[in-house]
């Protein structure tokens, strides 16, 4: 079964630093483009972070860009998303989603997000 | 950032009416736009790709159109486990989504 699943979220004060992991199952995940899309509560959806399947191309929102750094280990099937300096508008579910081959920011499979809470 | 505008925010409808939704984009994005379905407490699933393409698995009764700035997602007819929130997004540029069409039983 093709399949994602996040962990690492939970609650953090305003400043403080997270990191989120997605793990792949039932696909060649070195194969396949991924990001990080995120939902505040009861809010719409926000792209967060794109990576090529080598890593070496990343794209960030304006609103993470210099706080947040998305990786991936292909060895160990697996993305990251390192969030410093954390804010209280950074509070979301955070889904880790697989990009259909060949439509670039067509998310085909999603995992069943981790919530992350920003607060004092 | 491209803007995507959806069009209603909510509506009701009843089991079997033709639903459509539609989606503005701030400027032409050709036909990179994407459908998503949400259900309550679930991740987003992927129901049409490139405005008109239907996505693997998803049932025959969904279908999307437009090209530019217009775009449109059409319930033929509507299924009781098609009570959801339903997003556009554009893969043009940096992706950007709709606020959501929330779509309710009558």
């Amino acid at each position: 079964e093709v399949q994602l699943v996040e962990s690492g979220g939970g609650l953090v004060q305003p400043g403080g630093s997270l990191r989120l992991s997605c793990a792949a199952s039932g696909f060649t995940f070195s194969s396949y483009e991924m990001n990080w899309v995120r939902q505040a509560p009861g809010k719409g959806l926000e792209w967060v972070s794109y990576i090529s399947t080598t890593g070496g191309t990343i794209y960030y929102a304006d609103s993470v860009k210099g706080r947040f750094t998305i990786s991936r280990d292909n060895a160990k099937n697996s993305l990251y998303l390192q969030m410093n300096s954390l804010r209280a508008e950074d509070t979301a579910v955070y889904y880790c989603a697989r990009e259909r081959p060949s439509n670039r920011y067509a998310f085909d499979i999603w995992g069943q997000g981790t919530m992350v809470t920003v607060s004092s | 950032d491209i803007q995507m505008t959806q069009s209603p925010t909510s509506l009701s409808a009843s089991v079997g009416d033709r639903v459509t939704i539609t989606c503005r984009a701030s400027q032409s994005i050709g036909n990179y736009l994407n459908w998503y379905q949400q259900k309550a407490g679930k991740a987003p699933k992927l129901l049409i790709y490139a405005a008109s393409s239907l996505q693997s698995g998803v049932p025959s009764g969904f279908s999307g159109s437009g090209s530019g700035t217009d775009f449109t997602l059409t319930i033929s007819s509507l299924q009781p486990e098609d009570f959801a929130t339903y997003y556009c997004q554009q893969s043009y540029k940096s992706p950007t989504f709709g606020q959501g069409t929330k779509v309710e039983i009558k």
